[in-house]
């Protein structure tokens, strides 16, 4: 059972650069979500969706763009990557199809990002 | 947008002391989750607080939600060495539902 799966584990880009973060549940998960990690900053959301077909912004959208492929897959692309960038991405999962669901989130292993 | 306050930042203890770590918040909260990250690794959830006083106990670990709501305590008897990594605590506000994670508190236990 492989819960939350995150392709790469590490990524070094160059500024102006792109690339997709991937992520994929097993759990059969209608939520799914896209956080950034940075040092003293805690877990903060940059986008979310509640199912298949819908996205939702969060608190750090700016420079990210998502795709919810399917109920399984939810990608992250960076179009243009900058040094601001860097950091400790994690995707995760939950059951619900809202924030009031209040289900608990199972997080992948994380994609540590440097932007040179 | 919402604030999650959490102290402190770090705390170095020794093993077999005891630690706490702490959740605030200036609105009334709808739950509050709590997480662990070991060093290195992902966060996984420990456990949820609903009700209004409520307290959960796991093992050596005890878990407090305010009678306000607004507040939520992580207490960890007897540390050990395993105990180590940062915990979170994440609320959901009851006017939004969205969930907010605070900074984390980084527990690090000297053997």
């Amino acid at each position: 059972n492989a819960g939350v799966t995150q392709t790469p584990k590490f990524q070094v880009l160059k500024t102006g650069q792109s690339m997709t973060l991937q992520c994929a549940q097993d759990m059969n998960h209608n939520s799914m979500y896209w956080y950034r990690q940075d040092p003293g900053m805690g877990l903060r959301l940059i986008y979310y969706s509640a199912s298949e077909g819908t996205t939702d912004k969060g608190e750090v959208p700016n420079g990210y763009n998502v795709s919810r492929l399917n109920k399984r897959e939810f990608s992250l692309r960076l179009e243009s990557a900058a040094p601001s960038q860097t950091s400790v991405y994690f995707c995760a999962s939950s059951g619900g199809t809202s924030w009031a669901a209040e289900e608990k989130l199972f997080f992948g292993s994380g994609t540590q990002l440097s932007v040179l | 947008g919402q604030q999650v306050m959490q102290i402190p930042q770090y705390q170095h203890v020794q093993e077999g002391e005891d630690f706490t770590t702490y959740c605030n918040s200036s609105t009334t909260l709808s739950n509050i989750q709590w997480y662990k990250q070991r060093p290195g690794g992902h966060p996984v959830f420990l456990i949820q607080l609903v009700k209004s006083g409520e307290v959960k106990k796991q093992k050596r670990l005890t878990f407090q939600f305010g009678e306000a709501k607004k507040n939520s305590s992580l207490h960890i008897t007897a540390t050990q060495t395993t105990d180590v990594g940062t915990y979170f605590c994440a609320a959901r506000r009851r006017s939004n539902y969205k969930l907010t994670f605070g900074k984390g508190t980084l527990l690090t236990v000297n053997p």
